[in-house]
């Protein structure tokens, strides 16, 4: 079955930029997208179709997608960003995501 | 604007069936087109797709799931259930309605959800 590999944790200073990836075999040829989830919330669509930023989402997210890994990116990361992140795509009728990657901003 | 709610029991007992409904209103634009997800994330762990139904009633299974999931609709679509068979601590988790966007294609996401209900499985 297909997987998608996050890293469980990481760290960033206000204010700096932080990538988090997401791997999964063939990746670049699928579409991902980005979640970010924080306790007792529901999650928000933070990124779509590898690149795409939803409506009302901040122009320091970004996100890219080649090869294996697809990445989401926070430039001038703020502590409001702290949460967790989780990537998703989809592989032959069936939805996955990744395991998710807690974002600690101090 | 679109509104999604779950609701149905907070707690479960062992090999009972879990049950739950989403209703969905607010925009009625197209909503019969749509697909719909439900998704779970249990205590201090990930997201997991459950499963997800099509406007036309057709559904599709996480393989993980499958011989002890139903999801189903309404006439009206205005409500989709889950029922979720012999439970065990293991469905322990927040359950979340979630409607697909780009259909259950590659380019699938989900940019609308309910808030989400938390089910215990306990005796």
């Amino acid at each position: 079955s297909y997987e998608l590999t996050q890293p469980p944790s990481v760290s960033v200073s206000p204010g700096q930029t932080v990538s988090i990836a997401c791997s999964g075999e063939g990746l670049g040829n699928k579409y991902a997208s980005w979640y970010q989830k924080k306790p007792g919330r529901s999650p928000v669509l933070v990124i779509y179709m590898d690149s795409q930023r939803p409506a009302g989402i901040p122009e320091r997210f970004s996100g890219s997608n080649s090869g294996n890994t697809a990445t989401l990116t926070i430039s001038g990361t703020q502590v409001m960003d702290e949460g967790d992140y989780y990537c998703q795509a989809w592989d032959e009728i069936i939805v996955i995501f990744g395991g998710g990657t807690k974002l600690t901003v101090l | 604007q679109l509104q999604v709610q779950e609701s149905g029991p907070g707690l479960v007992k062992p090999s009972e069936t879990l049950s739950l409904t989403c209703t969905v209103s607010g925009d009625s634009t197209n909503e019969n087109s749509y697909f719909w997800a439900w998704i779970r994330q249990p205590p201090g762990k990930g997201l997991e797709w459950i499963g997800s139904i099509s406007s036309g009633g057709r559904t599709f299974y996480n393989p993980s799931l499958k011989s002890r999931v139903t999801i189903s609709d309404d006439a009206s679509r205005q409500r989709f259930s889950l029922n979720l068979h012999s439970a065990t601590a293991a469905d322990t988790a927040t359950y979340f309605c979630a409607r697909h966007e780009a259909d259950f294609t590659a380019s699938t996401y989900f940019a609308h959800w309910g808030q989400g209900t938390l089910v215990s499985v306990s005796s």
